[in-house]
């Protein structure tokens, strides 16, 4: 099993539509990430969390929100999305501590397109 | 706030050549971390190689090495031997001591490895 597990994978929506894109860790980590994938724009925070209770903006939350149900789970919601949301998301863990010297596990992204 | 340019879009490399992908970053930071990551068309984020700011060494990792130059805030990557599997998007990051692992991403390459 893959460590940080994202669903779903691939997802076509409509405009004005919720959804919900979910991410589950097994690393037992407490910090959690997401970020967004744009052309020629590199990978985005959005928002993190440190643990269950400390939730985050990053650098473009606009128009998201997050939920963190548990150590190991952490989703991304778009409350009505819109096209320019149309984007490739990742979420990813770390351990606390030893900044840049612990690895980031990312997920294997989640595609949503919004028509 | 810390920003991360890659100006190069795209970069091609014939089989077995070496090729050099560029990244210059800007910080106020004294300790931070540098990383190169290569996303195939799986979409996976890959780590390939770190580089930590207070060691004077470039890093190196197999056929994967660096050009950190400190002073000028550019971290190349050089890639020796290319491989076809080479062929991907690689994204330069940075982080800093204190910054919980967030990651600043540059724009990305992509790199065609031609046989």
């Amino acid at each position: 099993d893959a460590d940080v597990t994202q669903t779903p994978r691939n997802r076509i929506t409509k405009t004005g539509k919720r959804i919900m894109l979910e991410c589950s860790q097994t690393k037992g980590h407490d910090r959690m990430y997401w970020y967004r994938q744009d052309p020629g724009l590199g990978l985005r925070l959005i928002y993190y969390s440190f643990d269950v209770k400390d939730i985050n903006k990053g650098e473009i939350s606009d128009g998201y929100s997050v939920s963190r149900q548990a150590q190991a789970k952490f989703s991304l919601s778009l409350e009505s999305a819109i096209p320019n949301q149309t984007a490739l998301y990742f979420c990813a863990t770390s351990e606390a501590g030893a900044e840049g010297r612990n690895t980031i596990y990312f997920g294997e992204g989640s595609w949503l397109t919004v028509v | 706030a810390q920003t991360v340019t890659q100006s190069q879009p795209e970069m091609s490399v014939q089989e077995a050549e070496t090729v050099t992908l560029s990244c210059t970053y800007d910080t106020s930071e004294s300790d931070y971390y540098l990383f190169w990551y290569k996303q195939p068309p799986s979409r996976q984020m890959i780590l390939v190689i770190r580089q930590e700011a207070y060691k004077q060494q470039n890093a190196t990792e197999n056929r994967f090495s660096v050009n950190f130059q400190k002073a000028a805030k550019s971290f190349s990557l050089k890639i020796s031997d290319s491989q076809l599997g080479d062929a991907a998007m690689y994204f330069c990051a940075y982080t800093h001591n204190n910054a919980g692992n967030m990651l600043t991403f540059g724009g990305g390459t992509r790199l065609m490895v031609k046989p």
